[in-house]
């Protein structure tokens, strides 16, 4: 069957520290590959996304995520969080190229201590 | 550029009654898809409408309904609500024309309350 892991619940980081927050999928192909990212009460926001070519892409407010696909994986990296940062994340695939329907992981909550 | 806007923010209602949700996409948007959030599922995908046409449907029971205008706007419908209904219903449009690779742009939700 087709999912979407995000095997972190919950991750406590200190100000200035990196981040990284682990997505694994099972998918036949590669899919579209997104990290979006919520703040409380708030919709969704796209911070990258991935469809082919480089594996390392970059996305907004410094946010990087690496594909591997013999990993099958699409790990969200930041090299130095800030406070803002503290909100939950998702990592979602499209499983094709002409589908709009996104499966989202179960999300990984960032908190941030001073 | 106004973004996503869903009307109305929160909602109330009890068992058994039947509630409509409102997305205005982004201007020039015609693809709307609306996703269900809730503690225990997570995001789940409702249903995709482009051009007054829904494209995709998820998982969900009759009881959950769509339809599109032509001027875009999207509405959502649920009938004779159940608890589990409880929920925030998110809708996200995009321009519709460049498949899985177009961004979605998520509106801030209608936090649905079913008593």
């Amino acid at each position: 069957a087709q999912s979407v892991t995000q095997p972190d619940i919950h991750i406590t980081v200190s100000e200035g520290a990196s981040l990284e927050l682990r997505c694994n999928y099972s998918y036949g192909a590669t899919p579209y590959l997104f990290w979006y990212v919520q703040s409380p009460g708030q919709g969704l926001q796209l911070l990258l996304k991935y469809f082919s070519g480089d594996t390392l892409v970059q996305g907004i407010k410094g946010f990087e995520a690496e594909f591997k696909r013999s990993q099958s994986s699409f790990n969200l990296r930041k090299p130095s969080v800030h406070w803002s940062d503290a909100a939950e994340y998702f990592c979602a695939v499209a499983p094709g190229t002409n589908d709009y329907k996104l499966s989202f992981g179960a999300g990984t909550t960032v908190t941030v201590r001073a | 550029k106004a973004g996503v806007t869903q009307t109305p923010r929160y909602l109330i209602k009890t068992r058994g009654q039947q509630v409509t949700l409102s997305c205005s996409p982004i201007s020039g948007h015609r693809s709307v898809s609306w996703y269900q959030q809730t503690p225990g599922q997570g995001l789940q995908f409702l249903f995709e409408y482009f051009s007054e046409t829904q494209r995709n449907k998820g998982n969900f029971p009759g009881r959950f309904s769509g339809r599109q205008f032509s001027n875009s706007r999207s509405e959502m419908n649920v009938s004779t609500l159940e608890l589990g209904d409880s929920a925030l219903y998110l809708c996200a449009s995009s321009s519709g024309t460049s498949g899985a690779t177009d961004t979605q742009y998520f509106g801030p939700g209608t936090r649905l309350t079913v008593l």
